[in-house]
């Protein structure tokens, strides 16, 4: 079965610093990994995802994430947080070979306070 | 264009009764899927639909049930509500077959209350 860990319920940061987010997976085989954004009283927003390729993948809102195969890790990062990025952070993870439909896992969410 | 749209915003319900939610994909996308969202925790799949055929169903109940119709819309429906079935239910839609790595739009979901 597959899962994935956000190991942090919150993580606070100063804003102008920057942030990682964390995320862990297991899952059968090589994945495709995901990250959503959600704000208060709204659906998630897709901010990246890792599908192949290069390890750094580069999102929406000057969002990335390193896909890290060795650790199964796919962590989200930003080089300066601003205010606005405070919002409940999702992983994602479906395996490539999921038997003809998108069972998409998500992790319990990290929520980001970024503080002025 | 219109993202994902669902109605209706929030819902109040007893228990036993039963609910219809209603979602509208994104224009031109084939694929919407349910999921269920109970505060503090991330979304579980309920259901998926894909040129109006079941795809996958999670691990809910035969109260729950779904479908597609031609113009891609779905419903969800519940019946014999239960106080746990008090969640955000979240409709998400896609371009393609499920098969491929299109990440999913969401809408902003269906507030359900059970008394």
């Amino acid at each position: 079965a597959q899962s994935v860990a956000q190991p942090e319920d919150q993580v606070n940061v100063a804003e102008g610093n920057p942030l990682t987010v964390k995320c862990t997976y297991s899952v059968s085989g090589n994945p495709y990994l995901f990250w959503y954004v959600q704000y208060p009283n709204r659906g998630l927003q897709f901010l990246l995802k890792y599908i192949t390729g290069d390890n750094l993948v580069k999102g929406s809102y000057g969002f990335e994430a390193e896909f890290n195969k060795s650790q199964t890790s796919f962590h989200l990062k930003k080089p300066s947080a601003l205010v606005s990025d405070s919002a409940l952070y999702f992983c994602a993870v479906r395996p490539r070979n999921s038997g003809g439909y998108q069972k998409v896992t998500f992790g319990t969410g990290t929520k980001l306070q970024v503080i002025p | 264009d219109a993202g994902v749209t669902q109605s209706p915003t929030h819902l109040i319900k007893t228990r036993g009764q039963h609910v219809t939610l209603r979602c509208s994909p994104i224009s031109g996308h084939k694929s919407v899927s349910w999921y269920q969202q109970v505060l503090g925790q991330g979304p579980q799949f309920i259901f998926q639909y894909y040129e109006k055929e079941e795809r996958g169903r999670g691990n809910f109940p035969d109260r729950f049930s779904a479908r597609q119709f031609p113009n891609y819309s779905s419903e969800l429906n519940v019946n014999a509500l239960l106080l746990g079935d008090s969640a955000l239910y979240l409709c998400a839609s896609s371009l393609a077959d499920p098969n491929y790595d299109q990440p999913q739009h969401f809408g902003d979901g269906t507030r359900l209350s059970i008394l």
